[in-house]
């Protein structure tokens, strides 16, 4: 059973909307972080979260929120999608107890037009 | 800060080649080298790890080596098999951060052909 899965799979915006992206995990891990992939730049953290209720800045958090309301869901908020922003978004969860191993969900494709 | 540097970003090879990808890291202390492994469609997956100067880890026929003094885990494969076709990346855990935090490099496309 796959045990971190992203919601949608695939998303197409418009320039100026709101955008959520979606997350659950099933591995019971403390930690889930929010990432995106880009040609060139590798994985970059846009925001992580160490429990339910927590949220904290990545490295790249500007123009994005997240929110985390349990152990098994977190969300990455964008509110005023940009074209820059398209993008393979990627979400993963993980544990100090796992050695710092962080096991990732499929990805969502975003394209914002 | 922490940064992982690889060299190659595509890599295209026949069945059988020898492969190396290099990886090289900037961090204080001691951080966890990991290797990833993302195939078409997917999210990564670890492919291995290291925690200690000279450790090797392994998986799959890929290897790589802990190298402090040269601040270096390559990853090797003596003879690659179409199925190896993905994107890899090396990444570290990130010490300076009371946080458990992995730095990925650029990642490294490789293309195997029959």
């Amino acid at each position: 059973e796959a045990a971190v899965t992203q919601s949608p799979r695939n998303k197409v915006a418009v320039t100026g909307g709101k955008v959520t992206l979606s997350c659950n995990q099933t591995n019971n891990h403390n930690n889930m972080y929010w990432y995106r992939q880009d040609t060139g730049h590798g994985l970059r953290l846009i925001h992580y979260s160490y429990g339910a209720g927590s949220t904290e800045k990545g490295d790249i958090p500007d123009g994005y929120k997240a929110s985390r309301p349990s152990q098994e869901n977190f969300s990455l908020i964008l509110e005023l999608a940009t074209p820059s922003q398209t993008s393979v978004y990627f979400c993963a969860s993980g544990d100090w107890t796992g050695k710092d191993t962080q096991y990732f969900g499929p990805g969502t494709r975003l394209l914002v037009l | 800060g922490d940064s992982v540097t690889q060299t190659e970003g595509q890599v295209a090879l026949s069945e059988e080649d020898f492969l190396t990808i290099h990886c090289n890291y900037s961090a204080s202390g001691y951080p966890t080298l990991f290797w990833y492994v993302q195939y078409p469609g997917e999210g990564p997956q670890l492919l291995f790890r290291a925690s200690r100067d000279k450790e090797k880890g392994s998986s799959r026929g890929f290897e790589a080596t802990y190298d402090k003094g040269t601040t270096s885990f390559h990853l090797r494969k003596a003879s690659v098999q179409e199925s190896d076709s993905a994107v890899y990346y090396c990444a570290l855990s990130d010490l300076s951060s009371s946080f458990s935090k992995l730095v990925f490099g650029q990642g490294t496309s490789l293309s195997v052909v029959p």
